[in-house]
Parts: structure tokens; C-alpha cells; sequence
């Protein structure tokens, strides 16, 4: 059964760079027709779909953060990453990655806080 | 980008009730729309795909209905455990796949 667990830097300072990665594992990220997904949601606050990338590379982001974001897919470890640079605290979310298909799946979740 | 906009924000009623959530999108998107049940603390859980297909797991009492660009989440008959944040989201062609702003179904 395929199961996605998130990881992040956890606590990261204003300007600096956000990372998250997705661990995929129960089957293969290799694919090809999927996408994988990033979504974000700030505490007490909604869901926000950030981006995703496809197995060729091809990536697709929210427009409001297409200039800081940047995702990409590792086959070899299975895994997939998202890095948001210049962060501030309205970056400070709970990042989830998903499969994205007829029937997506989430994994459970990381929180990111940017904080001095 | 799609806009989905949920009504009503907040909808309060007891178990036992029926309860029906809408939501709405700014432009046709087919059958492509997913409802999410999130409670405080965890991830979203996927309950409905495709407008109307339960996921796997999910009670009957939840159904999902609608086309184009109105779509309606409906509750037969409330569980306790029913009450939580219900979110949709729209899939429809390309990214972005926007989500609404969600509802709040709590306890009266």
C-alpha cells in the first residue's frame, strides 16, 4: 500500500530557505502517471495547493508563489522535495505532500515554522 | 485559476440531522471535484472523488453530487464524529487544483 511521509527543516529563520521532502514508499514514484503533489496550510487557516511536478520533470506552481518555489523528484530515493526561499512568517504552515491521481493520497503531514 | 467558494462557512446543527454543504466554482469544472473531512490535528481525509464516489472506507451516509460548477456534499444523518472541517477541492485539467475555503460543521 503506497504511503507518503513528509520531513522538513522544522524551524527556519525569515529570508532563509524552507525545505520538505516526501518519502514515497509501498510503491514507485517512477510512475508515470501520477503527479506529486505540495500543499500547505498555516494554522487556523485553510488549504492552499502550492505545486506539483510530474515524473519528466514538468512542474506547475500557484502563481502567488511560482518565483521562490521550487520542486523537484528524485527516482533513485524515491522521494520528492520542495524548497521555498525567502521565507517569512506567513510561510509557517503544516506542508503536505500527495499523490495526485482519480484518487489522490495525502501523507499525514510536517509543520514548518519560520521564526527568529 | 478556479475560485471554489463554500456556503456556508459555519453550519451548526445536531446528530441525528441531515446536513448539506455547497460549493461552488468559478468556471465549469466537470465532475472533478473532491471533498476532505479534516478534524483538528490531522491531515484531510478524502471522502468523496469524482464528485459522487465515496472513498474507500467511507459511510454511506456521506454523498457527493453536482456537475459542472455546483456541487454539494450531503450528511444523511450526523455521527458525533462527523463534526470537523470539510473541504473541497477542484482537479479539473491543470494545475492549480484549488481548494475552497472550507466549512465548519459544529455542534448546536
Amino acid at each position: 500500500q503506497l504511503q507518503l511521509q513528509e520531513s522538513g527543516s522544522g524551524l527556519v529563520k525569515p529570508s532563509q530557505t524552507l525545505s520538505v521532502t516526501c518519502a514515497v514508499s509501498g510503491g514507485s514514484i517512477s510512475s508515470g502517471s501520477y503527479s506529486w503533489s505540495w500543499i500547505r496550510q498555516p494554522p487556523g487557516k485553510g488549504l492552499e495547493w502550492i505545486g506539483c511536478i510530474y515524473y519528466s520533470g514538468t512542474t506547475t506552481f500557484t502563481p502567488s508563489l511560482k518565483s521562490r518555489l521550487t520542486i523537484s523528484l528524485d527516482g533513485s530515493k524515491n522521494q520528492f522535495s520542495l524548497k521555498l526561499s525567502s521565507v517569512t512568517a506567513a510561510d509557517t504552515a503544516v506542508y503536505y505532500c500527495a499523490r495526485e491521481s482519480r484518487i489522490p493520497l495525502w501523507g499525514r503531514g510536517t509543520l514548518v515554522t519560520v521564526s527568529s | 485559476e478556479i475560485v471554489l467558494t463554500q456556503s456556508p462557512a459555519t453550519l451548526s446543527l445536531s446528530p441525528g440531522e441531515g446536513a448539506t454543504l455547497s460549493c461552488r466554482a468559478s468556471q465549469s469544472v466537470s465532475t472533478y471535484l473532491a471533498w476532505y473531512q479534516q478534524k483538528p490535528g490531522q491531515a484531510p481525509r478524502l471522502l468523496i472523488y469524482d464528485a459522487s464516489n465515496r472513498a474507500t472506507g467511507i459511510p454511506a451516509r456521506f454523498s457527493g453530487s453536482g456537475s459542472g460548477t455546483d456541487f454539494t456534499l450531503t450528511i444523511s444523518s450526523l455521527e458525533p464524529e462527523d463534526f470537523a472541517v470539510y473541504h473541497c477541492q477542484q482537479r479539473s485539467d491543470w494545475p492549480p487544483y484549488t481548494f475552497g475555503q472550507g466549512t465548519k460543521l459544529e455542534i448546536k
